[in-house]
């Protein structure tokens, strides 16, 4: 099961608007509406950031949304602020009860 | 609030093996199915398995099938990870991690158990 493909890095300054790809196949990020996405700063846990592709969970802020189009999936963070500094990761359902994460991409806010 | 504890740090010779513990606290243990998944030092997530805290079934990535073991105790609200044959690749922080069924997400993760194998 290969990982599901992002970019290494990508950034932004304060106030922009960045966008990170996550790329599967049909038989996982596009067969299924359960792409989830993941912020990780250094040594810490990760944490939820969306669910259900589209789904932002209680105390997430609306600056954080996700999209999904054919095998590929979006996270866009809006309004960049130093704080979202971090490695985010999405991760799909891949059937039989199988999970896959992608590779990983730091975000740096310039 | 949800909490999940993991067990200390482990320091392994290569071939032996390691059994990392979790241990789950303020919400219903047997509600939700438990993953594990690691990161070795520097590198992406990756997705171990899951249990099924109610009834024990398992299910383990192909990577690792055969070498890993998955346990729960319900009474201790505990669950277990045991990797065999350890290698120096397995150097990781393990985590396990509380998974939402309904929408199929991660919703807490613990703070994770490094484990590094050294000869």
């Amino acid at each position: 099961q290969s990982a599901l493909t992002q970019p290494r890095s990508v950034s932004g300054s304060p106030g922009q608007s960045v966008t990170i790809s996550c790329t599967g196949t049909s038989s996982d990020v596009g067969g299924y509406n359960y792409v989830s996405w993941y912020q990780q700063h250094p040594g810490k846990a990760p944490k939820l950031m969306i669910f259900g592709v589209t789904k932002r969970p209680s105390g997430v802020p609306d600056r954080f949304s996700g999209s999904r189009s054919g095998n590929t999936a979006s996270l866009t963070i809006s309004g960049l602020q130093t704080e979202d500094e971090a490695d985010y990761y999405c991760c799909s359902y891949a059937g039989s009860y199988t999970f896959v994460f992608g590779g990983g991409t730091k975000l740096t806010v310039l | 609030q949800v909490q999940l504890v993991h067990s200390g740090a482990e320091v392994k010779k290569p071939g032996a093996s390691v059994k990392v513990s979790c241990k789950a606290s303020g919400y219903t243990f047997t509600t939700y199915a438990m993953h594990w998944v690691r990161q070795a030092p520097g590198q992406r997530l990756e997705w171990m398995g899951w249990i099924n805290t109610g009834t024990g079934d398992t299910k383990y990535s192909q990577k690792f099938q055969g070498r890993v073991t998955f346990t729960r105790d319900t009474s201790a609200r505990t669950v277990y990870m045991e990797l065999t044959s350890l290698t120096s690749e397995d150097t990781a922080v393990y985590y396990c991690v509380r998974y939402e069924t309904s929408d199929t997400y991660f919703d807490y993760w613990g703070q994770g158990t490094l484990v590094t194998v050294s000869s």
